[in-house]
């Protein structure tokens, strides 16, 4: 199996502030690296496909990079509805296999 | 609007059956790749199994392999998991969710809350 792993775990920033999250794949997958945000008791919302597209409907400040097995989730400038929980997942090959998250909250 | 609703019996004991339904609606169900991934409380998510859009193909997570059933009935729109001689371990919300093509997950349903508890 492809193991996925993000950093960091956690992270505490600012509105306003740059973010990124980075994500490892432990073999090539191309680019095939999709990134979801999750907040709480909520189903996980698609936020960018194949490691660079943006899913329709969110906002423009979220942007992906990567390939091959180092990818990458910016957010240009945090705002107060970005606080949740990010994970990478690739869609390479089955069983498909998501990072363990990272948790961005408030400073 | 595309619309992903999960329903089914959430309690069982160790060693219990459930099976959750997932209606599909808003969308081309037969030609959509469609999955279960859960989530434990507190946890991360994981995938759990996958159907193919021409129902020729199968797959299981290696933890549930052999106990859960995933099948799908294109006339209803709807998609199953079978879970067989659950564990307090598959305690988890599931998600069904649609696989668009090279598209990631892009529609998840709300979720249901299964529990395995004596």
């Amino acid at each position: 199996d492809i193991q996925m792993t993000q950093s960091p775990s956690s992270l505490s920033a600012s509105v306003g502030d740059r973010v990124t999250i980075t994500c490892r794949a432990s073999q090539s997958i191309s680019s095939y690296l999709n990134w979801y945000q999750e907040k709480p008791g909520k189903a996980p919302n698609l936020l960018i496909y194949t490691a660079s597209s943006l899913q329709s409907g969110v906002p423009s400040r979220f942007s992906g990079s990567g390939s091959g097995t180092d990818f990458t989730l910016t957010i240009s400038s945090l705002q107060a509805e970005d606080f949740a929980t990010y994970y990478c997942q690739q869609s390479y090959t089955t069983p498909r296999t998501f990072g363990q998250g990272t948790k961005v909250e408030i400073k | 609007e595309v619309q992903l609703v999960e329903s089914g019996r959430t309690l069982a004991q160790p060693g219990g059956s459930l099976r959750l339904s997932c209606a599909a609606s808003g969308l081309t169900f037969s030609n959509s790749w469609m999955h279960w991934v859960r989530q434990a409380p507190g946890r991360g998510l994981v995938w759990v199994s996958r159907f193919n859009s021409d129902g020729s193909v199968t797959n299981y997570a290696d933890s549930v392999k052999g106990r859960f059933t995933i099948s799908r009935d294109n006339a209803k729109n709807t998609l199953y998991l079978q879970m067989n001689s659950l564990r307090a371990e598959d305690t988890a919300v599931y998600y069904c969710v649609r696989e668009g093509a090279g598209r990631g997950m892009d529609y998840w349903g709300q979720g249901t809350l299964v529990t395995v508890s004596s």
